[in-house]
């Protein structure tokens, strides 16, 4: 039973505009979410993170936004360029996990910025 | 700094056959890790390091063994490969295991055949 749950494969998106990636999850007793980014032949980098006390974190070009009434949070880039190109991991954390660094992750959605 | 490091890249094995997955880190980490990325399923915790001699069990720990005598490093046994083993093996780090940034290794690609 996949508890974090990545819907869309794939996304493309052309140079400058948004990027939207989504994710939901199942566990109410999650309480951390953090996104990761991949290249290939590489391992995930840390992107961004949100506690379940907050609705919005925002770095620079990337936004994620919490909805906890829905389980579901929302990778936001702008503006999208080609670099962006990787798969992107959204992970949770909870006590149903073990806490900490013990994440669930999802399955991933391919982003391709197109020039 | 090398940071995450992990050997071999590549690995093919017969059933049955046992193996060492090497993991160091240079960066004095207490929390290591290992996880799995199989298709259609994301990266799933195998087990897991708060500081050396301590080991727990992740989510998938079955056919999997580990240790940790040092803070550098993490290696990941396994003692009977089996054809369900293959996947993408990723080993991660942070100072602590509540510390948001987790360093991944490269990845070890491994076929067992």
């Amino acid at each position: 039973d996949q508890q974090v749950k990545q819907n869309s494969p794939s996304l493309s998106v052309q140079e400058g505009r948004i990027s939207i990636l989504n994710c939901d999850y199942t566990n109410s007793m999650f309480d951390y979410f953090l996104w990761y980014k991949k290249y290939p032949a590489e391992g995930p980098t840390f992107l961004i993170s949100i506690s379940s006390i907050k609705d919005k974190n925002e770095d620079g070009r990337f936004t994620v936004f919490l909805n906890k009434s829905a389980k579901h949070l929302s990778l936001h880039i702008v503006p999208s360029q080609p670099g962006d190109s990787a798969v992107y991991f959204c992970a949770a954390s909870g006590m149903v996990t073990g806490g900490g660094n013990k994440l669930t992750f999802g399955t991933g959605t391919q982003l391709k910025v197109e020039l | 700094n090398a940071g995450v490091t992990q050997t071999p890249k590549f690995q093919v094995l017969k059933t049955g056959q046992s193996m060492t997955l090497q993991c160091a880190q240079d960066m004095n980490h207490e929390y290591m890790s290992w996880y799995r990325q199989d298709p259609g399923m994301g990266l799933r915790l195998i087990h897991y390091s708060v500081g050396a001699g301590i080991t727990d069990q992740g989510e998938v720990p079955n056919g999997y063994n580990v240790s940790r005598s040092t803070t550098e490093d993490f290696p990941l046994r396994l003692l009977s490969a089996a054809p369900s083993q293959t996947s993408v093996y990723f080993c991660a780090s942070s100072y602590t295991e509540y510390t948001d940034t987790q360093y991944f290794g490269p990845g070890t690609r491994l076929t067992v055949l």
